[in-house]
């Protein structure tokens, strides 16, 4: 089985911290995705990649940046928490780079609330 | 402009019920591939089927069935006899190589009531 795993399940920051959610996955997947989950508006992405050091912006990558140093570990980044970032975020992983039609599968999701 | 389009905010049903959850997507694409995800109260998404373009047959899988028509490019997904269990968020999701990405619906709440 797949095993997607995010650092943190329950995170709360300040207004202006530099925040790091961690995702990590077992299965030798190439490709990593960063998503937001927010009520009404379904799940939308912000960053993924499809290779080590390899990145690309989604529909919402303002106020975000990511890191992907080895395979199977990939950083979302919040330079500066602001309260709108206040959400649930998935990792999620799928197996071949540069396939986006492969079945992702993804982590239990960390909440993060910015006071 | 939104790529798949679940317009059932939320349901509910009473237990042992059959339900059926709508999904309608949107694509210029020849090849792509739909999917169905549930989400339950713990939050992670759990994948449940993927269907190409091309396959155009029903699918059962226990007590969950889904029907893609292209014609009518919907992939709707029944619960038949639903239990408690089922409550949860499901997610119906596009993918396909133009814009390199998936694209998710909004999500239908589902309430099986006991």
């Amino acid at each position: 089985d797949v095993k997607v795993t995010q650092s943190s399940r329950y995170l709360v920051k300040r207004t202006g911290e530099k925040v790091f959610l961690e995702c990590v996955q077992d299965m030798d997947h190439e490709n990593m995705f960063w998503y937001r989950q927010d009520p009404g508006l379904g799940l939308r992405l912000i960053y993924f990649s499809y290779d080590v050091k390899m990145k690309e912006k989604g529909d919402i990558p303002e106020g975000y940046s990511v890191s992907r140093e080895k395979k199977e570990r990939f950083s979302l980044i919040l330079e500066s928490a602001s309260t709108n970032q206040t959400s649930m975020y998935l990792c999620a992983s799928s197996e071949q780079g540069g396939f986006p039609t492969d079945t992702q599968y993804f982590g239990p999701g960390t909440r993060l609330t910015v006071l | 402009a939104q790529k798949v389009t679940q317009a059932q905010t939320e349901i509910s049903v009473v237990e042992k019920e059959d339900v059926t959850l709508d999904c309608v997507y949107e694509t210029r694409d020849t090849t792509y591939y739909l999917f169905w995800y549930k989400q339950p109260p713990s939050g992670e998404l759990v994948f449940l089927i993927r269907r190409n373009s091309f396959d155009e047959q029903n699918e059962i899988s226990g007590r969950y069935s889904w029907n893609f028509q292209k014609s009518t490019s919907s992939f709707n997904f029944t619960i038949t006899a639903s239990q408690v269990v089922d409550s949860a968020v499901y997610f119906c999701a596009l993918a396909q190589n133009t814009g390199n990405q998936f694209y998710f619906g909004t999500g239908t709440s589902l309430t099986v009531i006991p």
